[in-house]
């Protein structure tokens, strides 16, 4: 069955350095996330991704974050200068298409973000 | 602000029983209603959606929405110990073209033998 998956799975960085979370959506979707998690709190929607271009972002993705699809495979998310609450698992997840029509998204195994 | 508020539990129930999970919201406007299921350290998983007022069944899950009270549930019958996990409710508004989900802090769930 195919499966989004994400690299690395944990990622340990020290503050104001840059990291590169990776996504691998599943091959025939064309609707892209990403969530994070903080440890005991709630899933948090960050950004969407369609056609090549963000859709929608919350008030969270400010200009630390940004977003790529620079193959037709990938999906990336950078953070460009981490700080100490940005440490969360960071969801990725690929839909065929909107939710609204029925689509689910399915969501990858994430990546575990630690700044020290 | 838009909050989806749920219980933290947990929720213990005996297996066989019937789990009844709540979820109320604060935004009027929303329109699609998500139910996932979350294992410790995993993903969150799609359990079910529903759109309209009412009841909507899927096996042993059966969502039920009542936006005038502007709440949702979740009931699991016949539940197993393979269903303790945190449920999460995910509402969205679906107004003015946004998609952008509001998760609740989830409740957890304990089925025990």
């Amino acid at each position: 069955e195919p499966e989004v998956t994400q690299t690395p799975s944990h990622q340990v960085t020290q503050m104001g350095q840059e990291v590169i979370l990776r996504c691998v959506p599943i091959s025939n979707h064309l609707y892209f996330y990403w969530y994070r998690q903080i440890l005991g709190q709630k899933v948090e929607f960050l950004v969407s991704f369609y056609n090549n271009e963000i859709s929608e972002k919350s008030e969270i993705f400010d200009d630390q974050f940004s977003v790529e699809r620079p193959d037709g495979s990938n999906f990336t998310l950078k953070i460009r200068s981490t700080k100490l609450e940005d440490s969360a698992m960071y969801f990725c997840a690929s839909a065929a298409g909107l939710e609204a029509l029925g689509e689910t998204q399915y969501f990858g195994p994430g990546t575990r973000l630690l700044v020290l | 602000q838009k909050e989806v508020e749920q219980n933290s539990g947990p929720l213990s129930v005996p297996e066989g029983a019937i789990a009844s999970l709540n979820c109320t919201y604060s935004d009027r406007g929303s329109q699609s209603f998500f139910w996932y299921r979350q294992y410790s350290g995993k993903s969150p998983e799609l359990i079910m959606f529903i759109y309209s007022n009412g009841d909507k069944e899927d096996g042993r899950f059966t969502a039920q929405l009542n936006k005038a009270s502007q709440y949702v549930s979740l009931l699991i019958r016949d539940s197993q110990p393979s269903d303790s996990a945190t449920y999460l409710c995910a509402v969205r508004p679906e107004s003015g073209g946004s998609y952008i989900p509001t998760f609740g802090r989830g409740t957890s769930l304990i089925v025990h033998p």
